[in-house]
């Protein structure tokens, strides 16, 4: 069974240009995270869609980062245009519906490291 | 208030020996999650082991097991007979559950060095 893919893992790209990054979440999943990771921040929560609905979006950090959950296998995170303090890991995860045990732990991807020159 | 404390930034350890991580959270809601993620250098996240505030037993999957002490918000990671590949940072979490939110809210990480 595939877990939660990313695509792509790595991008380098020079200020001012537009970045997407994309995530399949693992079938049958309901929610669906975006995270970022740097070293002096340590993993932050970005945004997270329910049934493809954006339920919270306030860590989103400016304006140039959007997302998007077109269906309930695809989604995107876009940021436009990038900047250097952009670089870190963004990581995608997935859950199932809230409800009981089993359906509390997110599952993560393997992680899109952008590099913003 | 942080909800999740892990006040080990680095901990050292010879192998073979048994490691505990601590873990102390902070909530009022009486129904939550908490959960152990893994990340070692080649920087995935990998889920490790879970406990519901209601489960009556510690969590316990292979060599790792969570010391789950209710009254003392705590929920410590024991890994036992630790290995090589054991060296990576170690993230405690929690998911309250009254809220009707999915997040979980990730503590600062533990860095674990096992030596050889």
């Amino acid at each position: 069974d595939a877990g939660v893919i990313q695509s792509p893992r790595h991008e380098v790209t020079e200020m001012g240009q537009e970045v997407t990054l994309r995530c399949k979440p693992i079938s049958g999943h309901n929610s669906l995270f975006w995270y970022r990771q740097t070293m002096m921040r340590g993993l932050e929560l970005l945004i997270y869609f329910n049934n493809n609905v954006p339920i919270d979006d306030s860590g989103m950090p400016e304006d140039r980062f959007s997302a998007k959950m077109p269906n309930a296998s695809f989604s995107t995170l876009k940021i436009q245009p990038s900047e250097p303090r952009d670089s870190a890991v963004y990581f995608c995860a997935s859950n199932d519906s809230p409800g009981g045990p089993s359906t509390d732990t997110q599952y993560f991807g393997p992680g899109t490291r952008l590099t913003v020159l | 208030a942080q909800k999740i404390t892990q006040t080990q930034p680095g901990m050292f350890v010879q192998e073979k020996e048994a490691v505990t991580l601590d873990c102390t959270y902070d909530t009022s809601d009486p129904s939550y999650g908490l959960f152990w993620y893994k990340q070692p250098s080649s920087g995935e996240m990998i889920f490790l082991i879970y406990q519901g505030s209601y489960d009556q037993q510690n969590a316990t999957e292979g060599r790792y097991s969570l010391n789950f002490q209710k009254a003392r918000k705590s929920a410590n990671l024991v890994i036992s007979a630790s290995q090589l590949g054991d060296s990576a940072m170690y993230f405690c979490a929690m998911r309250e559950r009254g809220n009707r939110d999915d997040k979980i809210i990730f503590g600062k990480g533990t860095r674990l060095h096992i030596l050889p």
